[in-house]
């Protein structure tokens, strides 16, 4: 099976500008969650889409959106992005069902730069 | 609030001995734990789980212990190699909140020749 897929894979942006990330789910895999990873905060969870529904939120600012189409795929956006969304978005899928259904699989991420 | 605690931000460990990396947590509700590899530029990869009704799983050189009582877990590799020097992960999931990973900091482990 192909992996997680995500597009694209670097990105820069100006303040105050909005950007949209993609993220293609393995086959067969329902739910979709975004990560932000910084240096200074680690991996922190962004929001958990299953079934084209935003099933889990974490604690990030509404500039911060997302949601998934019939086919699994999802997409994130930031708007009015600041200097400190500067981040490597990961993406990652999951089964959600039977023995792995909280195992992870994640993508490359995307690299966005805000300036 | 970091529920997923991995104090040593880095591990230098010989080529052929064993690599031990800890993880602490604080939420007594997390019914599964994971670790992830991550090398630069690239996505973290899981290696290995553990549910909270066991103490012990095993994959290869791979094993993950799992302490319920002092709410600690670590991941033990055996023998390392040069291969395995990558940020390492330690993770935790709530049936109650399937899709949300909570991770630590990660730590640097190097194997050295």
């Amino acid at each position: 099976k192909a992996g997680v897929t995500q597009t694209p894979r670097y990105l820069i942006k100006t303040r105050g500008q909005q950007v949209t990330l993609s993220c293609s789910p393995i086959s067969g895999h329902r739910s979709v969650s975004w990560y932000q990873q910084t240096p200074g905060q680690g991996l922190q969870f962004l929001f958990e889409y299953f079934s084209e529904t935003q099933r889990n939120k974490g604690n990030f600012p509404g500039r911060f959106s997302g949601r998934q189409f019939s086919n699994s795929r999802s997409e994130m956006n930031v708007s009015t992005l600041e200097l400190g969304d500067s981040a490597l978005y990961l993406c990652a899928s999951s089964n959600t069902v039977g023995q792995g259904a909280f195992e992870q699989y994640f993508g490359p991420g995307t690299r966005l730069t805000v300036t | 609030d970091q529920q997923v605690k991995q104090n040593s931000p880095s591990l230098s460990v010989q080529e052929g001995r064993i690599s031990i990396l800890n993880c602490d947590y604080t939420n007594s509700m997390f019914d599964y734990f994971l670790w992830y590899k991550k090398y630069p530029a690239e996505g973290p990869t899981f290696l290995i789980s553990i549910s909270s009704i066991k103490d012990k799983n095993e994959d290869g050189r791979f094993t993950v212990f799992l302490n319920k009582s002092a709410k600690h877990l670590s991941l033990h590799i055996v023998p390392s190699q040069p291969g395995d020097s990558a940020v390492y992960f330690c993770a935790a999931a709530r049936g109650s909140t399937l899709g949300r990973l909570y991770f630590g900091r990660g730590t640097q482990l190097t194997v050295w020749p």
